[in-house]
């Protein structure tokens, strides 16, 4: 079982749609959570970077953590063509022990395809 | 600010053959990681540097080394490539490595094919 479980769709919406895109994690440990979207042929871009449990919103994009449940989640509200591509979530513990440096566990990744 | 710079953006390799990969990180960023990412694997942690010394190290073989200059500059050398070596290589710089002030950021990787 991979530490961190993202159903990697893909996920096909219309314009406008509200989306959400959901990970499970199983280390413990994880206290810093990330989003990354991916387009094709680019490296991952930082969306959101949270901090243990809670919600943090940035414009259209909100992200959750339930720390009891292990689970993140990003939602995108009136979703648009351009955010049509592959979102990535990632796990990172602390860094005491420096066994987490530079270290972020990444699930698999959702391709999303937002329509017109 | 400039972001992350990785060159050369594509290689074409033959087995055997040994290679090695570049990455500038964003001005003042003193940490630079190292990934691997397939289509079956996904993102995978190689290695981090900081101030020129490895500080954590993924599940990879030996033949995956770097290495990080003064001026934070790192390289990542693959020696004796084999077939499952194909895939994009990403670098990501941060100030001091994770933590609640430093995420990573990437740059665009470093695609390499080994025939």
């Amino acid at each position: 079982q991979k530490e961190v479980e993202q159903d990697p769709g893909p996920l096909s919406v219309p314009e406008g749609a509200i989306v959400s895109l959901n990970c499970t994690y199983s280390n413990s440990a994880f206290q810093y959570f990330m989003w990354y979207r991916q387009y094709s042929r680019k490296g991952p871009e930082l969306l959101m970077y949270t901090y243990s449990s809670g919600n943090k919103e940035d414009g259209r994009f909100t992200a959750q953590v339930d720390k009891s449940s292990k689970y993140i989640s990003l939602f995108i509200r009136d979703s648009q063509p351009s955010d049509s591509a592959t979102y990535l979530c990632a796990g990172s513990d602390d860094d005491a022990g420096g066994t987490s440096y530079g270290k972020l566990t990444f699930g698999q990744g959702t391709i999303l395809t937002v329509h017109p | 600010k400039a972001g992350v710079t990785q060159t050369p953006r594509y290689l074409i390799k033959t087995r055997g053959q040994q290679v090695t990969l570049s990455c500038s990180p964003i001005s003042g960023h003193r940490s630079v990681s190292w990934y691997q990412q397939t289509p079956g694997q996904g993102l995978q942690f190689l290695f981090e540097y900081f101030s020129e010394t490895q500080r954590n190290k993924g599940n990879f073989p030996g033949r995956f080394s770097g290495r990080q200059f003064s001026n934070s500059r790192s390289e990542m050398n693959v020696s004796t490539l084999e077939l499952g070596d194909s895939a994009l290589y990403l670098c990501a710089s941060s100030l001091v490595g994770t933590g609640s002030t430093s995420p990573l950021h990437f740059g665009n990787g470093t695609r390499l094919t080994v025939t």
